[in-house]
């Protein structure tokens, strides 16, 4: 049972533009969210995390959405550079330090 | 410097062998964790421990082995009962209980089974 949902394998955007990656997550238990960034054979590094007492958090070029009513979360990131080009993971967890639940990862690529 | 140290960085295998995977860290975390990643499923979680000579099940434990002996080591041990080994397997680290979830992972090792 995928609990963190990413249904977009896959992504490109023109460099300069804005990048919307999604989430969906099915625990209602879930009150911490976060987003991490993969490159091949490296593990992941942390980018932005946000709790559900929040809507929004922003870290420079990258901003979190959370709509707990729909279960949903994106990331934003604008504007978007080469350099962003990795595998974005969605995250979530209960109590924010109990297990960590990842979704399947969508594949930026942004084109220079 | 600080940080998670994974060893190997690649393993080969024979089918039946136990292997075991190294993991460190000088963070003085609390927390540490083991995933597997397979193309197409993102990360899965084998077991995690949140204090010394603890550790609980993940989502995927089967034919894997832990021990939490001491704070800064877990080692993950891949037994001739895991049916599908070869994968990247990953190791991280948080401050655990009352803190963010924000975890710290290490490079990963390649696991292949011949």
């Amino acid at each position: 049972d995928q609990q963190v949902k990413q249904n977009s394998p896959s992504l490109s955007v023109q460099e300069g533009r804005i990048s919307i990656l999604n989430c969906d997550y099915t625990n209602s238990m879930f009150d911490y969210f976060l987003w991490y960034k993969k490159y091949p054979a490296e593990g992941p590094t942390f980018l932005i995390s946000i709790s559900s007492i929040k809507d929004k958090n922003e870290d420079g070029r990258f901003t979190v959405f959370l709509n707990k009513s729909a279960k949903h979360l994106s990331l934003h990131i604008v504007p978007s550079q080469p350099g962003d080009s990795a595998v974005y993971f969605c995250a979530a967890s209960v109590g924010g330090y109990q297990k960590v639940t990842f979704g399947t990862g969508t594949k930026l690529q942004v084109i220079p | 410097d600080g940080g998670i140290t994974q060893s190997p960085k690649y393993l080969f295998r024979k089918e039946g062998q136990n292997v075991t995977l190294s993991c460190e860290q000088n963070l003085n975390h609390d927390a540490m964790y083991w995933y597997r990643q397979d193309p197409g499923q993102g990360l899965r979680l084998i077991y995690y421990s949140q204090i010394v000579n603890d550790f609980q099940k993940g989502d995927i434990a089967e034919g894997y082995s832990v021990s939490r002996e001491k704070k800064e080591s877990f080692p993950l041990t891949v037994t001739s009962a895991q049916k599908n080994p070869t994968a990247f397997y990953l190791c991280a680290s948080s401050f655990g209980q009352g803190r963010t979830g924000e975890l710290f992972f290490g490079e990963g090792s390649r696991l292949t089974v011949l």
